[in-house]
């Protein structure tokens, strides 16, 4: 069964504390995996796309990279503005646009 | 273009009564999808269309549930009798695979439904 793991549940750190989340998946043949933020009482927005092994994509402070079995977005230097719950989904190649969606990583940046 | 457009951004009803949530989807999208989303349960898939027809509603979680599309620019999800059970963020998200390399999702800013 295709399956999505996010951890941790939730992240707090010092402004400019650099760490990463991580997003676990199991999925007959990977499409695409997609990170998107999530503000409180807002729709999720897109971030990246990784679609295989080794790729990394940048986006300011954050770097998505992607293995075979999981992928990490990491943070550095993260500002308080970063704070949102960082959501990872995939789509794998059996379906038509379908993701399959992580609990997501509720990151605090304290100032 | 003004992104996914829902309505109504909040709406509280008692049990029983019927809900219709409206989305308007980005403009040139062919894909729509409609979405729940609650603190137990995360985001979950309800039912996505294809060029305005039903592909899969495997996620409708009742005969309570229908959704339509009658033209590009217009989507319902209804309910039918609500009940509490019912509460949650329903969100709308539109696609056009076609003209993206990264086959991203555009969500609206949600429905907040709240049954009593």
């Amino acid at each position: 069964e295709d399956q999505v793991t996010q951890s941790p549940e939730a992240l707090r750190l010092q402004e400019g504390e650099s760490s990463s989340l991580n997003c676990s998946y199991t999925v007959s043949g990977l499409r695409g995996l997609f990170w998107y933020r999530q503000d409180p009482g807002k729709g999720p927005e897109f971030l990246f796309t990784l679609y295989s092994a080794g790729e990394e994509k940048e986006k300011e402070r954050l770097k998505a990279t992607l293995t075979k079995k999981e992928s990490f977005l990491h943070i550095t230097a993260p500002k308080p503005e970063d704070s949102a719950t960082y959501l990872c989904a995939v789509q794998s190649m059996d379906s038509n646009y379908q993701l399959i969606w992580g609990a997501g990583t509720k990151l605090i940046i304290k100032p | 273009d003004a992104g996914v457009i829902q309505s109504p951004r909040h709406e509280v009803t008692e049990m029983g009564q019927e809900v219709t949530l409206r989305c308007k989807p980005i403009s040139g999208h062919d894909y729509l999808f409609w979405y729940r989303q609650t603190m137990m349960r995360g985001l979950e898939l309800l039912i996505y269309f294809n060029n305005n027809v039903p592909i899969d509603d495997s996620g409708m979680p009742e005969d309570r549930f229908s959704a339509k599309m009658p033209n590009a620019s217009f989507s319902t999800l209804k309910i039918q009798p609500s009940e509490p059970r019912d509460s949650a963020v329903y969100f709308c998200a539109s696609a056009s695979p076609g003209q993206s390399s990264y086959n991203e999702q555009f969500f609206g800013p949600g429905t907040r439904l709240t049954v009593l």
